[in-house]
């Protein structure tokens, strides 16, 4: 039992550029979510889904998109990256919304 | 005012204390109560979650919830240097329902010295 994956560990990108942070889960659980996390601000929700093909938006989802065809699998889209996307990404998932969550490894993004 | 409120810290202590960690909350539907400890530059891992009021212990760790107060407390007995992290508290009112988003802490940084 993997848990919770996350790919890339690491990532540089220019202004402007794109890219999709991968996210799986083999514990079949119908929740799945994306967190950022910086220094004194805590975790803040991006977007998440109760289930394959919905998807909802958190507190801070602007420049990101996401999709979720199936289960396992939850990946986020940086559109056209920005400085102020710098951060900390987190992948997380649970049982249903509101239950215990588990999350990745996380991964570090620096946009220069 | 911010849902679930914690203290950052820094909080240092000696091998062996007792160390208490604390969050307050304003939403008094919450019931659903979790800790997480996070190592630096990982993620967050559950320790230990509850329901309702009362205490749960696992180890040397003990979750306490007072909802009268809206106050959650995680104990952590005989504090070794391998507890240096930073905790969250997290929480939510619904189970398995659109209303049921956590809210987290923003975390408190730990140290246990030798």
């Amino acid at each position: 039992n993997a848990g919770v994956t996350q790919t890339p560990k690491f990532q540089v990108l220019k202004t402007g550029q794109s890219m999709t942070l991968q996210c799986a889960q083999d514990m079949n659980h119908e929740y799945m979510s994306w967190y950022r996390q910086d220094p004194g601000m805590g975790l803040r929700l991006i977007h998440y889904s109760v289930g394959a093909g919905i998807t909802d938006q958190g507190e801070v989802p602007n420049g990101y998109n996401v999709s979720r065809s199936t289960t396992e699998d939850f990946p986020l889209r940086l559109l056209s990256a920005a400085p102020s996307q710098t951060s900390v990404y987190f992948c997380a998932s649970s049982y249903r919304q509101g239950y215990e969550q588990y999350f990745g490894p996380g991964t570090r993004l620096t946009v220069t | 005012q911010k849902e679930v409120e914690q203290d950052p810290g820094p909080l240092s202590v000696p091998e062996g204390a007792i160390v208490s960690l604390n969050c307050t909350y304003s939403n008094s539907a919450f019931q659903y109560f979790m800790w997480y400890r996070q190592y630096s530059r990982k993620g967050p891992e559950l320790l230990m979650y509850t329901y309702s009021s009362g205490n749960k212990e696992d180890g040397r760790f003990t979750a306490q919830v007072d909802k009268s107060s809206k106050y959650i407390s995680l104990f952590i007995r005989d504090s070794q240097p391998s507890d240096s992290a930073t905790y969250l508290c997290a929480m939510s009112a619904y189970r398995g329902s659109t209303l049921g988003r956590l809210y987290f802490g923003r975390g408190t940084q730990l140290t246990v010295w030798p």
